[in-house]
């Protein structure tokens, strides 16, 4: 069983605040890991795939580094706005096999 | 560009009857999958098909069956339906190569009484 793990469950942060995330998974037969952004009544969106310990990613105010070794990730949102509330989720992809594990998510609400 | 297509949307179904969620894309994909939503437990891998003719099982498959009829489609199938299978289904293609994104369909709530 692979076992993807997101911390926190939950988040509130004022309008302004900078933030993070963590993804917790297995640290051996990695093949990549997945950021999606998903709003209410919509369906998620990819943010990043990452695939290579150390990656760093970014776009706009959102980041999201990789340490494949130790098994996790962390996802930086800078300057938190409230069209940031969403639920994020992380996919973990095992081997080659295609398959892809999510976490439980970690859902942000940004006041203003 | 229509993407990912889920239906039905939504269905409500008696405990024993079968349905079965159709899914079909359009990007060319080799990879979909097939997730069910429920609070608190994010996005669970019901079962997925690296590519056409091929498909295995993922977190959660029991009570499911599913067919890639061909590169575009990719069907759920509940032959007994549950109370436990009340749920939201995610039908997903997967961008092929090592980096390669998921891209959902809209869902499919499903209620069984």
């Amino acid at each position: 069983i692979l076992n993807v793990e997101q911390s926190p469950q939950s988040l509130h942060v004022q309008e302004g605040d900078s933030t993070n995330f963590t993804c917790s998974f297995p640290s051996s037969n990695f093949y990549a890991l997945h950021w999606y952004r998903w709003e209410t009544a919509k369906s998620p969106e990819a943010l990043f795939v990452m695939t290579l310990n150390g990656d760093e990613k970014k776009k706009g105010r959102i980041s999201a580094t990789l340490n494949t070794k130790e098994g996790y990730s962390y996802l930086y949102i800078k300057g938190s706005q409230p069209e940031d509330s969403a639920t994020y989720l992380c996919a973990f992809g095992s081997g080659n096999t295609g398959k892809l594990i999510f976490g439980q998510g970690t859902t942000l609400q940004v006041k203003p | 560009n229509a993407g990912v297509t889920q239906t039905p949307k939504f269905q409500v179904l008696k405990t024993g009857q079968s349905m079965t969620l159709q899914c079909a894309q359009d990007m060319n994909h080799n990879s979909m999958y097939w997730y069910r939503q429920d609070p608190g437990m994010g996005l669970r891998l019901i079962y997925y098909s690296a590519s056409e003719g091929t498909t295995d099982k993922g977190e959660v498959p029991n009570g499911y069956n599913v067919s890639r009829l061909n590169k575009r489609e990719f069907s759920l199938r509940l032959e007994s339906a549950a109370p436990s299978q009340t749920s939201v289904y995610f039908c997903a293609s997967k961008r092929d190569g090592l980096t390669g994104e998921l891209f959902f369909g809209e869902g499919s709530r499903l209620t069984v009484l």
